[in-house]
C-alpha cells in the first residue's frame, strides 16, 4: 500500500534557526513528489515538484531534495512569515488519474 | 486559488439532510478531485473525475456521491449527512500525471 509519512508533526524554530522537514514514502512507481504550504483557513499552495532521486529545487529560503525513499524540505534562516503547515504528497502507480497521496503535514512555527 | 471557486465557504446542516458542495474551475483542467481534511488524518481523497461524466471512488467515498456534467463543475453530495462528515472539504484540479494540484479555498462543513 502506498504510504507517505511526515516528521516531525510540529516544529518550533527561532527566527534564523535553520532546520529540515522529512517526508518518507513507500510507493509503487513514483511519478512525482510534491511539496505544498498551507496557511490556516486556506487551501494548500504549491511549492515544488521533484521527479527523480538526486533532484533539488529551491525557492527563497526553501530547498527540496529527493532520494529513493524520502524527501527533505530544508528551511534556511526562517522568518516568522514561513510559519505554516507543510504538506508532502506523492503521485504513483501506472494509472493516469493524477491522484496524490498526502502525508499528515508538519506544522512549523517560527518565533521572532 | 486562481481559477477554482468552492461554494459555499461555510455551512452548518442537520444530521440526515442532503448537502451539495460545488467546485467551479476556469482552468479547463481535465482532472478534478474532492478531498476532506481532518486533524490527525491529513487530506484524504473522496472522489475524483477524469473527464465529463467520468468519475471514480477514492479511499473515503462511503456516504458521498459526485457528478460532473460539465468540464468546469464538480459537485460533491452528502446523501444523508452525519456528524462524522464534519470536516473541511477541498476541491483540486490538475492537468494529469506529473502535474501538481491547484486547490480551492475549501468549504467548512459542520453537521449538527
Amino acid at each position: 500500500e502506498d504510504q507517505v509519512t511526515q516528521s516531525p508533526e510540529a516544529l518550533r524554530l527561532q527566527e534564523g534557526e535553520s532546520s529540515s522537514l522529512n517526508c518518507s514514502y513507500t510507493v509503487s512507481g513514483l511519478r512525482g513528489l510534491f511539496w505544498y504550504r498551507q496557511d490556516p483557513g486556506k487551501g494548500p499552495e504549491f511549492l515544488f515538484t521533484l521527479y527523480s532521486a538526486g533532484e533539488e529545487k529551491e525557492k527563497e529560503r526553501l530547498k527540496a531534495t529527493l532520494t529513493k525513499k524520502e524527501s527533505f524540505l530544508h528551511i534556511t534562516a526562517p522568518k516568522p512569515e514561513d510559519s505554516a503547515t507543510y504538506l508532502c504528497a506523492v503521485q504513483a502507480g501506472s494509472g493516469n488519474t493524477g491522484k496524490l497521496i498526502f502525508g499528515q503535514g508538519t506544522t512549523l512555527q517560527v518565533k521572532p | 486559488d486562481a481559477g477554482i471557486t468552492q461554494s459555499p465557504r461555510h455551512k452548518v446542516t442537520e444530521t440526515g439532510t442532503p448537502v451539495t458542495l460545488r467546485c467551479h474551475q476556469t482552468e479547463n483542467h481535465r482532472y478534478m478531485y474532492w478531498y476532506r481534511q481532518d486533524p490527525g488524518h491529513g487530506l484524504r481523497l473522496i472522489h475524483y473525475s477524469y473527464g465529463v461524466k467520468d468519475t471514480d471512488k477514492g479511499e473515503v467515498s462511503d456516504g458521498y456521491s459526485v457528478s460532473r456534467s460539465k468540464t468546469e463543475d464538480f459537485l460533491l453530495t452528502l446523501e444523508s449527512a452525519t456528524s462524522s462528515q464534519t470536516s473541511v472539504y477541498f476541491c483540486a484540479t490538475n492537468t494529469g500525471v506529473g502535474a501538481g494540484y491547484t486547490f480551492g479555498s475549501g468549504t467548512r462543513l459542520t453537521v449538527v
